[in-house]
């Protein structure tokens, strides 16, 4: 069965301490990896898509990479801002549906 | 500019009533879906769309409809028979057959009264 894994469920961190985020999958076939930002109260935001293993992306504080088993958001010099949950989906086989993990609370103190 | 709208962004909901939520995009794209969160849970989804006048169920179908009779527009109706409505409701709308991911609607807060 197609699945997505986040961990830890919950990361609290100092401002300027930087962490990784990871995101395992066991798919067949795998098509694309998603990562989203999610503010209490409103919708996901896209951050990245990567496709193959080897690909990374990145955007200002925030660096993500894949490999052929998972996938780690990077988080270099955290700010409070950067406080929020972050979403992991896979898309994979003929169906191009998202699978979704549960998400990672990020909480950065001041 | 483009993009997906969910309305009202906040719904109160009386025991034995049936509430409609709203989800409209202008992005072109042909695939909708509706997915339900609650607190410190993943996405779970509720219905999809590939094609107007076609939708399919997901996991957690049981006291929810759907209908697509536009591309644009794809309203969930949460009825008396969902005994547990209360969440926060996501739309995302997507191309089909295409590996770009979604776009996300605000959301809506549903809260049984």
């Amino acid at each position: 069965e197609d699945q997505v894994t986040q961990s830890p469920e919950a990361l609290r961190l100092q401002e300027g301490e930087s962490s990784s985020l990871n995101c395992s999958y066991t798919v067949s076939g795998l098509r694309g990896l998603f990562w989203y930002r999610q503010d209490p109260g409103k919708g996901p935001e896209f951050l990245f898509t990567l496709y193959s293993a080897g690909e990374e992306k990145e955007k200002e504080r925030l660096k993500a990479t894949l490999t052929k088993k998972e996938s780690f958001l990077h988080i270099t010099a955290p700010k409070p801002e950067d406080s929020a949950t972050y979403l992991c989906a896979v898309q994979a086989g003929s169906n191009y549906q998202l699978i979704w993990g549960a998400g990672t609370k990020l909480i950065i103190k001041p | 500019d483009g993009g997906i709208t969910q309305s009202p962004k906040y719904l109160f909901r009386k025991e034995g009533q049936n509430v409609t939520l709203s989800c409209e995009q202008n992005l072109n794209h042909d695939a909708m879906y509706w997915y339900r969160q609650d607190p410190g849970q993943g996405l779970r989804l509720i219905y999809y769309s590939q094609i107007v006048n076609d939708f399919q169920k997901g996991d957690i179908a049981e006291g929810y409809s759907v209908s697509r009779e536009k591309k644009e527009s794809f309203p969930l109706t949460v009825t008396s028979a969902q005994k547990n409505p209360t969440a926060f409701y996501l739309c995302a709308s997507a191309f089909q057959d295409r590996n770009y991911g979604y776009t996300f609607g605000s959301g809506t807060r549903l809260t049984v009264v």
